[in-house]
């Protein structure tokens, strides 16, 4: 029972070049989210999909675009990657939003130079 | 937007002590979740609250939905090495419907 996948788990990019990181999970669930951690701040919602075919914006959205076009796989990407996106990002998924528990991913950690 | 306040942010315990910590809120929440977050992992679900009142317990664990809705408590009993790692609470509440998170509570267990 895999849960969440993440990949790839150790990403290096240099400033300005972009990247998709992929978020699977195998539970059915509706709901899915990406989030950044980073030390000192907590876990912090960039977006998330209520559906397959849906997104919607976080509180840290700029510089982030994420699809959902099927319902297993919800997929971030970096257009023009910063430093200040330097973090570590987990995905997560829940069958309800509003009450039901989130599970996450094993995150990925990418460093921007 | 919604803050939770987590504390402390790291405690320093001798195996085998008990450990307490705890999450306020300004606002009301109408779920209370605890996860624990290992080195190179991700979150983990411990426990989940769902009423105000309610006390659960997972194992060693035991956490409680605080009676005003703005709080909630972990407690773990005869801690042990592998309790090692960082615990985070986290609610839901408000009109947004976004899980809200603490910063975490480092805990490490000397041997």
């Amino acid at each position: 029972n895999a849960g969440v996948t993440q990949t790839p788990k150790f990403r290096v990019l240099k400033t300005g070049q972009s990247m998709t990181l992929l978020c699977a999970q195998d539970m059915n669930h509706e709901y899915m989210y990406w989030y950044r951690q980073d030390p000192g701040m907590g876990l912090r919602l960039i977006h998330y999909s209520v559906g397959e075919g849906t997104t919607a914006k976080g509180e840290v959205p700029d510089g982030y675009n994420v699809s959902r076009l099927k319902k297993q796989n919800f997929l971030l990407g970096l257009e023009s990657a910063a430093p200040s996106q330097t973090s570590v990002y987990f995905c997560a998924s829940s069958f309800l939003r509003d009450t039901q528990p989130q599970h996450f991913g094993d995150g990925t950690r990418l460093s921007i130079l | 937007g919604q803050q939770l306040n987590q504390s402390p942010q790291s405690m320093f315990i001798q195996e085998g002590e008990d450990v307490s910590m705890n999450c306020t809120s300004s606002s009301i929440f109408n779920t209370w979740l605890w996860y624990k977050q290992d080195p190179g992992e991700g979150p983990v679900l411990l426990i989940a609250l769902y009423k105000a009142g309610e006390l659960t317990s997972n194992g060693r664990l035991t956490a409680q939905f605080g009676i005003t809705r703005k709080d909630s408590f972990l407690n773990i009993s005869a801690s042990i090495p592998s309790d090692v790692g960082i615990y985070f609470c986290a609610g839901y509440g408000g009109s947004q419907g976004n899980l809200i998170f603490g910063k975490g509570t480092k805990l490490s267990v000397k041997p």
